[in-house]
């Protein structure tokens, strides 16, 4: 079956710029989680959806981050006047529930010139 | 706060010689810890999740062990296509009840030469 995809594959912007990262989980998973990898790194938790609600956002860096998954279903996550180093691999991965293993997307990378 | 340890950070290996990679950790309330590959350029791939210490699990030429403290993934007569990072994970119970994001280590960057 399809696994998690992410879009674009890769986005290159400059500085001070705003985007948008698309995550589409395995259909039926119900937790829905965005992590950041950076070069030689594991990858750091962000934001946990479970259905529509972000149960822990405690991982967002800042306030210029923000997703949401407004039908329970795909995910945004929002980058806001974009620094350089924002620059790393934007991962997704999706779960049936928070008690399951986490399939991963392919990633975004995200490069702020 | 959950931190997770691996090592050695780079393991060179001949093809058919076993070894074993170390991830270390420190949680509260252990949930689970999960073991993913991951090949350049691509997202993790699952391989296993370990509940308790005392566990044990198996696929092709890897297996899964785990100690209250630490966990082992042995590989055995590693094969050129077995080179990868590979990454350890802990996930905590949530205070509100459900499971934390991940914590990852760095990982093992395993090189599998014929």
């Amino acid at each position: 079956g399809a696994g998690v995809s992410q879009t674009p594959s890769n986005k290159v912007t400059e500085k001070g710029k705003y985007v948008e990262l698309r995550c589409d989980p395995i259909s039926g998973h119900t937790a829905l989680y965005w992590y950041r990898q950076s070069l030689g790194q594991g990858p750091e938790f962000l934001i946990y959806f479970q259905g529509t609600g972000a149960a822990d956002d405690s991982g967002l860096p800042n306030d210029r981050f923000f997703a949401v998954r407004p039908e329970g279903s795909v995910s945004t996550l929002k980058i806001q006047r974009t620094e350089r180093g924002d620059s790393a691999v934007y991962l997704c991965a999706s779960s049936l529930d928070s008690n399951n293993e986490q399939f991963f997307g392919p990633g975004t990378r995200l490069t702020v010139l | 706060e959950d931190q997770v340890t691996q090592s050695p950070e780079a393991l060179r290996l001949q093809e058919g010689e076993s070894s074993s990679l170390n991830c270390s950790y420190t949680v509260s309330g252990l949930r689970g810890l999960f073991w993913y590959r991951q090949d350049p350029g691509k997202g993790p791939e699952f391989l296993f999740t370990l509940y308790s210490a005392g566990e044990e699990k198996e696929k092709e030429r890897l297996k899964a062990t785990l100690t209250k403290k630490e966990s082992f993934l042995h590989i055995t007569a590693p094969k050129p296509e077995d080179s990868a990072t590979y990454l350890c994970a802990v996930q905590a119970y949530h205070s509100g009840g459900g499971a934390d994001g991940l914590t990852f280590g760095k990982g093992t960057h395993l090189i599998i030469q014929p």
